[in-house]
């Protein structure tokens, strides 16, 4: 069975800081990645996802993530954040060869940018 | 069209009520799931549809009982609810051919209170 580590509940930072999310998961076959993005009184989005390949993946937005094997890590990036990134993100894992209802969510960092 | 629709946006209701909540996609997706989601916490899944074929049932109580009419709709009705019912439901869909690498696409949410 798979599971998803969130190792931080909350991150404050301020405007124009780099911030990083960190993620970890833990499984006994190959998985696929994910960070979702959810804003306040709204569902989920796909914010990026590692399926195979390069391991680092870029969203639209200027959020990236590196998927690191050895360390079991899917940690979240960006260089300078905004007041709009503010939002609660969830790291996600499914495994390879998993059905439909198999994406474990990690507990969410609820980030907050502050001016 | 990339949107999952939900109605309504907002329920409450009664422990001796009937209610249905409802979610639509026009993206052409055979699976469509149902999520509950309590105050900062992640979601949880409830029920999976895969091609108008429920795959997938959590362990739900009887008092929630979903409905596929068709690939593009999905309903949940809600009977005889408790109080710790209360939460946001997300609906989601995916395409439904590429298991677990697949991304899920949610709606907006319906947040329900059960007095």
């Amino acid at each position: 069975a798979q599971s998803v580590t969130q190792l931080d509940s909350q991150v404050p930072v301020f405007e124009e800081a780099p911030v990083e999310l960190r993620c970890n998961y833990s499984s006994s076959v190959s998985v696929y990645l994910f960070w979702y993005v959810q804003y306040p009184n709204q569902g989920l989005q796909l914010l990026l996802k590692y399926l195979s390949g390069s391991t680092l993946v870029e969203s639209i937005n200027g959020f990236e993530a590196e998927f690191n094997k050895s360390q079991t890590s899917f940690h979240l990036r960006k260089p300078s954040v905004h007041i709009s990134d503010t939002a609660e993100y969830f790291c996600a894992v499914s495994n390879y060869g998993g059905s439909q209802g198999n994406l474990i969510f990690g507990k969410g960092t609820k980030l907050s940018v502050k001016p | 069209d990339t949107e999952v629709t939900q109605t309504p946006k907002h329920l409450v209701m009664g422990m001796t009520n009937k209610k249905s909540l409802k979610c639509e996609q026009h993206m052409g997706h055979r699976a469509m799931y149902w999520y509950k989601q309590k105050a900062k916490k992640p979601p949880e899944l409830m029920f999976v549809y895969s091609y108008e074929k429920l795959s997938i049932n959590e362990s739900v109580p009887s008092r929630f009982s979903p409905e596929c009419p068709n690939s593009s709709l999905l309903n949940l009705h809600l009977h005889a609810l408790q109080p710790e019912d209360s939460a946001l439901y997300l609906c989601a869909s995916s395409p439904g051919g590429l298991a677990g690498q697949e991304t899920q696409y949610f709606g907006p949410g319906t947040r329900l209170l059960v007095l």
